[in-house]
């Protein structure tokens, strides 16, 4: 069974907005990290957060992380439209051994 | 695509027959993965490499093998290929003290 579940597992915004992105896991985890997937194309890391974090930044992103909950968000501010594409969690619970959830696929509208 | 490549990009296949995909990397990574991805399902670890003839089984490992005999290259293997294994896979790279995957370009699989 898949370790992270994504919610919603689709999203459509307008350009300007902020779009919000869920992730649950199962288990222990040493990190846990987001990764973004244009149509047609390979994933492409975007943040990674730590098990002992609680917020991370970079640029427009947002990741926060609750252990206690066992779950993390991925908040993309002012959204544009080339921020289309799939979002993954990908958790790290052992040694260089990735478990990626199931997506949300977000478009932002011109 | 961090040096990453794959090939075929795209293959159609019958059952019942062998199919061979290849991940070549130029970065020398020390991990390489191979995923498969399929709607509803995102990506499933099928085997990786943590070394030169060093590998493991991910989570979807039945009906694949893998070989690895040079830094460089990682290779899947479908032994008899099935319906079931219409899918796009993915080959990804990681480096010790490294927590990020680079991922490779995909190859589309169709197995009639």
């Amino acid at each position: 069974s898949q370790q992270g579940e994504e919610d919603p597992q689709a999203l459509s915004i307008q350009e300007g907005e902020n779009a919000t992105m869920n992730c649950s896991y199962k288990t222990s985890i040493n990190n846990l990290q987001w990764y973004r997937q244009n149509s047609g194309r390979g994933l492409v890391h975007l943040i990674l957060i730590r098990s002992n974090e609680r917020e991370k930044h970079s640029g427009r992103l947002r990741v926060t992380l609750d252990t206690s909950k066992k779950s993390s968000s991925l908040l993309i501010t002012a959204s544009r439209a080339a921020d289309t594409a799939s979002y993954f969690c990908a958790t790290a619970s052992g040694t260089y051994k990735y478990i990626f959830g199931t997506g949300t696929r977000l478009k932002v509208l011109a | 695509d961090a040096g990453i490549t794959q090939s075929p990009r795209h293959k159609v296949t019958e059952t019942g027959t062998p199919v061979t995909l290849r991940c070549h990397q130029t970065e020398n990574h020390r991990y390489m993965y191979w995923y498969r991805q399929d709607p509803g399902h995102g990506l499933r670890l099928i085997h990786y490499s943590y070394g030169v003839k060093d590998t493991d089984k991910g989570e979807v490992s039945d009906g694949y093998s893998v070989s690895r005999s040079k830094t460089e290259d990682f290779l899947l293997t479908l032994e008899s290929a099935t319906s079931s294994q219409t899918s796009v896979y993915f080959c990804a790279i990681s480096e010790v003290g490294e927590e990020t995957q680079y991922f490779g370009p995909g190859t589309r699989l169709l197995v009639l």
